[in-house]
């Protein structure tokens, strides 16, 4: 079993739609996790991290926790075509071990149209 | 501020040679991560060095090593290149080794092995 598997993609959404990605983890030990964005040919950029239940918003992007199914989701709200781009979910390692280490899915590919 | 810097941006060797890739971490970061990410994937944990000293390894054989100057710039060196080594080598700093949300990726080096 893969430690973090994405949805499969490329996801491609209508301009202004709501865009959903999805993660699902393995260890349940897990405690935080990331988002990172990744345009083609550039470094991926944090855009959100989350560690509690629930819901964290941060401006047109909402991520979601749920430990207990152990999965976690972006949503992104009133999608540009600037949003185009990889996305890439991450955790780090627990506790006593390597924090410079993040976990990475394989990415999921969004393409917003026009 | 300058962000993370890499070096080369490209580079194209031949199978069973040696390569060295370079990173300078952001002003006052002591942490450096080193990363692999092949086409289609997500980046894969290498290596971290936090004050010189290795604070984890990821799965990768002993042909990779680096290591870190007392600058915390730091180097990866992959010796007798596979063609499979062909990848983007991304570089993270931190300011700390116990924060994973902290880190900063440098733009990448691409590396071609023919």
């Amino acid at each position: 079993q893969k430690e973090v598997e994405q949805n499969s993609g490329p996801l491609s959404v209508p301009e202004g739609a709501i865009a959903s990605l999805n993660c699902t983890y393995s260890d349940r030990g897990s405690q935080s996790f990331f988002w990172y964005r990744q345009y083609s040919g550039k470094s991926p950029e944090l855009i959100m991290f989350i560690y509690s239940n629930g819901d964290k918003e941060d401006g047109r992007f909402t991520a979601q926790l749920n430990k207990a199914s152990q999965y976690v989701s972006l949503l992104i709200r009133d999608s540009q075509p600037s949003d185009s781009a990889t996305y890439l979910c991450a955790f780090p390692p627990r506790g006593g071990t390597s924090y410079g280490k993040l976990t990475f899915g394989q990415g999921t590919i969004l393409t917003v149209h026009p | 501020d300058a962000g993370v810097t890499q070096s080369p941006t490209h580079l194209i060797k031949t199978r069973g040679q040696h390569v060295t890739l370079r990173c300078s971490p952001i002003s006052g970061h002591k942490s450096v991560s080193w990363y692999q990410q092949v086409l289609g994937q997500g980046p894969q944990f290498i290596f971290q060095y936090y004050e010189k000293e290795e604070r984890g390894r990821g799965n990768f054989p002993d042909r990779f090593s680096a290591r870190q100057f007392p600058n915390y710039s730091s180097e990866l060196n992959v010796n007798a290149l596979l063609l499979g080594d062909s990848a983007l080598y991304l570089c993270a700093s931190s300011s700390r080794w116990d924060s994973s949300y902290e880190q900063y990726f440098g733009p990448g080096t691409r590396l071609t092995v023919t």
